[in-house]
């Protein structure tokens, strides 16, 4: 069983629908990214929360230590958020990071 | 806006030749790290460097793999022979210092790797 488990795997959305991407983790940690990866490669750092919630334009991360679960919501979605959405975790005292799968996000208009 | 650095993007070569490439990350960032990342799965990591010295490479294959961090900037990745395997999208990171809990890691391009 992966360290860190995202749901859904894929996820197709029409425009302007809300979106929630899950992240469960099985490890005590000290920090939780959420990452953006379009097609060609690149990743980018959306988010980093120890506890409680973060809101970036149209993104909202929260977290629930006890529960060891996060979501990542994107309302009034667009094609341009289509990507792979992925959570990692920095692992106890470690600046180590555990990555989930990704969770394939397409957004058609 | 400060990015970090990586070369070439992509990479065609065939098994058992050597390819190597190449990170240059945030001016000023002491910790660099190199993750493999397989097609349809999260990164993972292969080694990370503080400074100069080298603070976790037990997921690297040494036999095949080697990476140096000479002056505690760039850092370059070698594989050598290639294999199949290896086929894969190789991303280089950087932070301020493994020391600061809640510390940033900011990715390159990546360099998307094909084994022929």
């Amino acid at each position: 069983k992966n360290e860190v488990e995202q749901s859904p795997q894929n996820l197709t959305a029409q425009e302007g629908e809300f979106i929630t991407i899950n992240c469960s983790y099985s490890v005590g940690i000290s920090a939780l990214h959420w990452l953006q990866q379009h097609p060609g490669g690149g990743i980018v750092s959306l988010f980093m929360l120890s506890s409680g919630k973060k809101k970036h334009g149209r993104l909202i991360a929260t977290i629930n230590i006890q529960e060891k679960h996060s979501s990542l919501h994107i309302t009034a979605s667009h094609p341009r958020d289509s990507a792979v959405y992925i959570c990692a975790v920095k692992a106890g005292s470690t600046d180590k990071l555990i990555f989930g799968t990704g969770t394939r996000l397409q957004v058609f208009p | 806006e400060a990015e970090v650095a990586q070369s070439p993007r992509y990479k065609i070569t065939e098994k058992s030749q050597a390819v190597a490439f190449w990170c240059d990350p945030i001016s000023g960032h002491a910790t660099l790290y190199w993750y493999r990342q397989i097609l349809g799965q999260g990164p993972e990591l292969l080694v990370q460097f503080q400074d100069e010295s080298v603070v976790d490479d037990s997921q690297l294959p040494k036999d095949r793999f080697s990476a140096e961090r000479l002056k505690g900037v760039d850092s370059t990745l070698k594989i050598q022979p290639a294999e199949l395997g290896d086929s894969a999208m190789y991303l280089c990171a950087s932070s301020l210092s493994l020391y600061r809990v809640l510390d940033e890691q900011y990715f390159g391009p990546g360099t998307r790797l094909t084994v022929t």
